[in-house]
């Protein structure tokens, strides 16, 4: 079955780095666009970073960009978020999200994120900290 | 930015009871809404996409209507495991937004 196991969450003072990073099984990773959301303690979610399926194409939120770096590795399997300058309000659980658009059986060349989230990962939690 | 306006914030019904929640959006998505459910200390499971459309292995109580800036989500008659959080989210515009959610509690 589709499986998306996030790790590499932490405690962390302001300022520093961190990378995440999301291990995806039981479909075929390269043909997926990939994404990442974040949800703070008590809050809303928060839509923040998306790749491709070839990683040819990226898209953040304001809030992260430039700090914030989302990329892939397909023959690992692999979505990453690079985290940079790391401020207190980026505390949250970070989910990795499969696309729902499959280029596998479509032609993606225009349109290769349909942009819903299906399925998620259990999240990795991030703690800014001093 | 599209703003997604959820309302109520919380409801509160018995099982059985049919379940009516709304999301609003500051500008049109014509028909690019999905909506979610989340349970405590679990990850957001995709109900609904283009604003109608069931995902896989989601029950035919769960339904979803609307376009343009209105749209709602129904359960017809809830479960015990339907009392949760649910948002919406628009996949039309860069930047995705979500609702800030309604909670749907035991009354």
């Amino acid at each position: 079955q589709v499986q998306l196991v996030e790790s590499g969450g932490g405690v962390v003072q302001p300022g520093r780095s961190l990378r995440l990073s999301c291990a995806a099984s039981g479909f075929t990773f390269s043909t997926y666009g990939m994404h990442w959301v974040r949800q703070a303690p008590g809050k809303g979610l928060e839509w923040v970073a998306a790749i491709i399926y070839d990683g040819t194409n990226e898209f953040y939120a304001d809030s992260v960009k430039g700090r914030f770096t989302i990329s892939r590795d397909n023959p690992k399997n692999t979505v990453y978020l690079q985290m940079s300058s790391l401020r207190v309000e980026d505390t949250a659980v970070y989910y990795c999200a499969r696309d729902s658009r499959d280029c596998s059986s479509i032609d993606c060349s225009q349109f290769p994120l349909a942009n819903w989230f299906d399925p998620w990962g259990q999240g990795t939690r991030v703690t800014v900290s001093s | 930015e599209i703003v997604l306006t959820q309302s109520p914030a919380t409801l509160s019904l018995s099982p059985g009871e049919r379940a009516t929640l709304s999301c609003r959006a500051s500008q049109s998505v014509t028909s690019y809404l999905a909506w979610y459910q989340q349970k405590p200390g679990q990850a957001p499971r995709l109900l609904i996409y283009l604003a109608s459309k069931r995902a896989t292995g989601i029950p035919a109580r769960f339904s979803g209507s609307g376009s343009g800036t209105d749209f709602t989500l129904t359960i017809s008659s809830l479960e015990p495991e339907d009392f949760a959080v649910y948002y919406c989210q628009q996949h039309r515009n860069w930047p995705l937004t979500f609702g800030g959610g309604t909670k749907v509690e035991i009354k």
